[in-house]
């Protein structure tokens, strides 16, 4: 009854460095997104997946790239990081419907000095 | 621009109160999520929405889709309610509001 695992669940790096946050569900959901938040504003959307093999630009997505491996997996990299990108990470997923619930990953938190 | 507004930002509460959170939109939507953030920081969803009302133990979720407004209510509050409750609307992809900060005291 795992859900949404996201990982790692902190990290800090310096200004260039490059790393990867993984996730993955197990609820067969189609929908993947990798939001962050940052004090004072809501969650924003920088990719998200509508389906396997598929993915598209969110709100914010310039510094990052992302996977979708599989159905299961999907995958946020920084290439070179900067200190704007100091929030927290959160991956979610949910079924192919509108109206299907969000289920969201633990989140990692993330500095980069 | 705002297109979720979030009605208290901060609310604190003595145990047992009725509390209400609102949500306001200005965008069409085919549906809306309540969310809760704990303490911890995981982000657990309550309620999704398109009309009337739901009910789930002593949270109670109601939308009007004509106000484009929503309102999340709290019967007898509690401590352990003491969280972040999040509105976001579904016009394509989600849209979140920044949350209200809400402190239950016993």
């Amino acid at each position: 009854n795992a859900g949404v695992t996201q990982t790692p669940k902190f990290q800090v790096l310096k200004t260039g460095q490059s790393m990867t946050l993984q996730c993955a569900q197990d609820m067969n959901h189609n929908s993947m997104y990798w939001y962050r938040q940052d004090p004072g504003m809501g969650l924003r959307l920088i990719y998200y997946s509508a389906s396997e093999g598929t993915t598209d630009k969110g709100e914010v997505p310039n510094g990052y790239n992302v996977s979708r491996l599989n159905k299961r997996e999907f995958s946020l990299r920084l290439e070179s990081a900067a200190p704007s990108q100091t929030s927290v990470y959160f991956c979610a997923s949910s079924g192919s419907s509108y109206n299907s619930p969000l289920h969201f990953g633990n989140g990692t938190r993330l500095t980069v000095t | 621009k705002n297109e979720v507004e979030q009605s208290p930002q901060n609310l604190t509460a003595q145990e047992g109160e009725f509390i209400t959170i609102n949500c306001s939109y200005s965008v069409g939507i085919s549906a809306l999520h309540w969310l809760q953030q704990h303490p911890g920081g995981g982000i657990v969803s309550l309620f999704m929405l398109s009309s009337g009302k739901k009910k789930h133990g002593r949270l109670i979720a109601t939308i009007n889709i004509q106000e484009k407004h929503s309102s999340l209510h709290i019967t007898a509050s509690h401590p352990r309610d003491s969280a972040v409750y999040i509105c976001a609307v579904i016009p394509g992809n989600l849209i979140f509001g920044k949350g209200t900060k809400l402190s239950v005291k016993p």
